[in-house]
């Protein structure tokens, strides 16, 4: 299986802030590295798929990047309703396995 | 519009089989290539992929659940199914349905249902 993890586990920040999220394979996959954000009782979102096509519909402000085992999701001016749970997934092989998600809290 | 909607019991007793139907609408499974898959989440927890049906009927499981798991498209192709044998106290979740994507687009999951809250207690 494909182990993802993530770090950090959780982030405080501030309105406005650029904030990046890591994500790392223990094997190559590629770009098939996907982004999610979750906010609570609420179903995850897709941010990013490919490890950088933003979805459609997700504001600019998200990015995404790497290839292989590394990569990075980047928020480039937080804004209120970006404070959430972010998970990473790889679509390389099954089992589909997730990150154990970044929290993003408010500072 | 994609819409996916999980429906079934949210109780289930301890050893018995919990049974969900995700009704999808706007499409039909069997088109555009797509991935039908069953995601849960344990209470404050992370996201466990259970398995997924293909647009073929190709079914695919995660390892974990031990062969408890089957995943099946319903002949009408607008509803999927899961099926989680000998439930235990650790099956308690929240049970989401997802469109998991197609080579188009990396099989990111691009369409979630509002997920359904099981509790196995007897």
């Amino acid at each position: 299986d494909v182990q993802m993890t993530q770090s950090p586990s959780s982030l405080s920040a501030s309105v406005g802030d650029r904030v990046t999220f890591t994500c790392r394979a223990s094997q190559t996959i590629s770009t098939y590295l996907n982004w999610y954000q979750q906010k609570p009782g609420k179903a995850p979102n897709l941010l990013i798929f490919g490890a950088s096509s933003l979805q459609s519909g997700v504001p600019s402000r998200f990015s995404g990047s790497g290839s292989g085992t590394d990569f990075t999701l980047t928020i480039s001016s937080l804004q209120p309703e970006d404070f959430a749970t972010y998970y990473c997934q790889q679509s390389y092989s099954p089992p589909l396995t997730f990150g154990g998600g970044t929290k993003l809290e408010i500072k | 519009q994609v819409q996916l909607e999980e429906s079934g019991p949210g109780l289930a007793k301890p050893s018995q089989t919990l049974s969900l139907i995700c009704n999808v609408s706007g499409d039909t499974i069997g088109s555009g290539g797509y991935y039908w898959s069953w995601i849960r989440q344990h209470p404050g927890k992370g996201l466990e992929w259970l398995g997924y049906v293909s647009h073929s009927g190709r079914s695919h499981y995660n390892p974990s659940l031990r062969s408890r798991v089957v995943i099946s498209v319903d002949t009408s192709k607008t509803q999927f199914s899961l099926k989680v044998r000998s439930v235990t106290a650790a099956d308690t979740a929240v049970y989401f349905c997802v469109r998991g994507g197609n080579s188009f687009n990396y099989f990111g999951m691009d369409v979630w249902g509002p997920g359904t809250t099981v509790t196995v207690s007897s």
